[in-house]
């Protein structure tokens, strides 16, 4: 079956524009999280989704950032104003149970630069 | 708060060679932990995961083993081969928390 799909895979911004990275989970799977990436280093939790709950958004960096996921399937993950210190590549991963117990599947991430 | 380092950093060995990379956590509450394998332009694929109450996880060539009382782990690989060429990053999962927390990986280069 599919895995998680994310979209799109690159990403160009200029510094200011605002984007927005999706997520397609495994369908099913009701535990959705993000993390960031920064080159050479392993990735960071930013966020998770019980369903459409977000329960916990403890990592994500500013409130330049946000997150989505309104009817407990595909997830978007915003970014406004850009800046250069948010190029990373953003992975998104799913699992289908609740809580952390399990083994998250992930995507192949969007890599996002900020020129 | 978790920290986990991975030593080395990269690894270049020739094929056939067995080989240990390693994990360290500083907060020993985990409830389990995990070591991911990371293609360039791939997401993580899950090689093997070791609950806090096991002691050693086996898959294939892989061999994953937890100390957690001293905050350690390592993974063995045998008999290693080019295709094992990768990123090879560790995480744990606390038993309060809900997120993975990850070393920085460890670059491993196998040549034919």
């Amino acid at each position: 079956g599919a895995g998680v799909s994310q979209s799109p895979r690159y990403k160009v911004a200029k510094r200011g524009q605002d984007v927005a990275l999706r997520c397609d989970p495994i369908s099913g799977h009701v535990s959705l999280f993000w993390y960031q990436q920064a080159l050479g280093q392993g990735p960071e939790f930013l966020t998770y989704f019980q369903n459409e709950a977000q329960l916990d958004k403890s990592g994500l960096p500013s409130d330049r950032f946000f997150a989505e996921r309104p009817e407990g399937s595909v997830s978007t993950l915003k970014i406004q104003r850009t800046q250069q210190e948010d190029s990373a590549v953003y992975l998104c991963a799913s699992s289908p149970r609740r809580g952390v117990a399990y083994e998250q599947y992930f995507g192949p991430g969007t890599r996002l630069t900020v020129t | 708060k978790q920290e986990v380092t991975q030593i080395p950093a990269a690894l270049s060995v020739p094929e056939g060679e067995n080989l240990v990379l390693n994990c360290s956590f500083t907060d020993s509450a985990i409830y389990n932990l995990q070591w991911f394998r990371q293609d360039p332009g791939k997401g993580l694929t899950s090689l093997l995961l070791i609950q806090s109450s096991q002691r050693e996880q086996t898959s294939g060539r892989l061999n994953a083993s937890l100390d957690k009382s001293s905050g350690r782990s390592t993974l063995y690989i045998a008999a290693s081969q080019p295709g094992d060429s990768a990123t090879y990053l560790c995480a744990t999962i606390m038993e309060y928390g809900n997120k993975l927390v990850f070393g920085a990986g460890t670059i491993l280069r196998v040549k034919s």
